[in-house]
């Protein structure tokens, strides 16, 4: 158990939906990062924050956003749902901002 | 250009005995970091091990270790005394400072096969 908490586990949706994908950190922990893993892209980094604030980008979606919010939880928000958009998406903590980074469990998003 | 090559899709090894899965990287920046990742059929990604690009000496964890090449751009994990627990596939990755600051970059992954 990393510590990283995500919650759904499992999400099952339709096109053209929203969902918000939720991630706590590990305690004392500043940073969050998201990620996508699907069976074609592999892994993809999405986003950081760092203590409330985005520090880094990557290959996210204009569709896709994120925050992390004053308790350092962090959301994931995907609109417009697509097909493609089936993946599993991580979270990870680090205590820094460039520090070793644990992921949490996964949420795995299905969209019908 | 791809910043994680690993070449090796699939590998197996006997159990008990020692494997090396490949990793090279690319980046022009001096400060960066390399890590490797084991994610089990269970799906969580579990983190192994950490290797600084200023750090001097190999990192090592356990039965885990990380030959870092430097000037040839290769940071393969060595497993040692492998047990039947290490089936999974392995991710290497890396951040990068400088104008690409604290992006992350994974590999497309080795999956390991134990015999027993």
């Amino acid at each position: 158990d990393s510590g990283v908490t995500q919650t759904p586990k499992h999400l099952i949706t339709a096109t053209g939906q929203r969902v918000t994908l939720r991630c706590s950190p590990r305690s004392g922990d500043l940073s969050v990062y998201w990620y996508q893993q699907s069976l074609d892209q592999g892994l993809q980094f999405l986003i950081q924050y760092y203590n409330g604030e985005e520090r880094a980008k990557g290959n996210i979606l204009e569709r896709f956003s994120a925050q992390q919010f004053p308790d350092l939880h962090s959301e994931l928000n995907l609109s417009s749902l697509e097909l493609g958009d089936s993946a599993l998406y991580f979270c990870a903590s680090s205590t820094g901002e460039m520090g070793t980074q644990y992921f949490g469990p996964g949420t795995r998003l299905l969209v019908l | 250009a791809q910043k994680i090559t690993q070449t090796q899709p699939g590998m197996f090894v006997q159990e008990k005995e020692a494997v090396t899965l490949d990793c090279t990287y690319d980046t022009s920046d001096p400060s960066y970091g390399l890590f490797w990742y084991k994610q089990p059929s269970s799906g969580e990604m579990i983190f192994l091990i950490y290797q600084g690009s200023y750090d001097q000496q190999n990192a090592t964890e356990g039965r885990y270790s990380l030959n870092f090449q430097k000037a040839r751009k290769s940071a393969n994990l060595v497993i040692s005394a492998s047990q039947l627990g290490d089936s999974a596939m392995y991710f290497c990755a890396m951040r990068e400072g400088g104008n690409n600051f604290n992006k992350f970059y994974f590999g497309s992954g080795t999956k390991l096969n134990v015999k027993p």
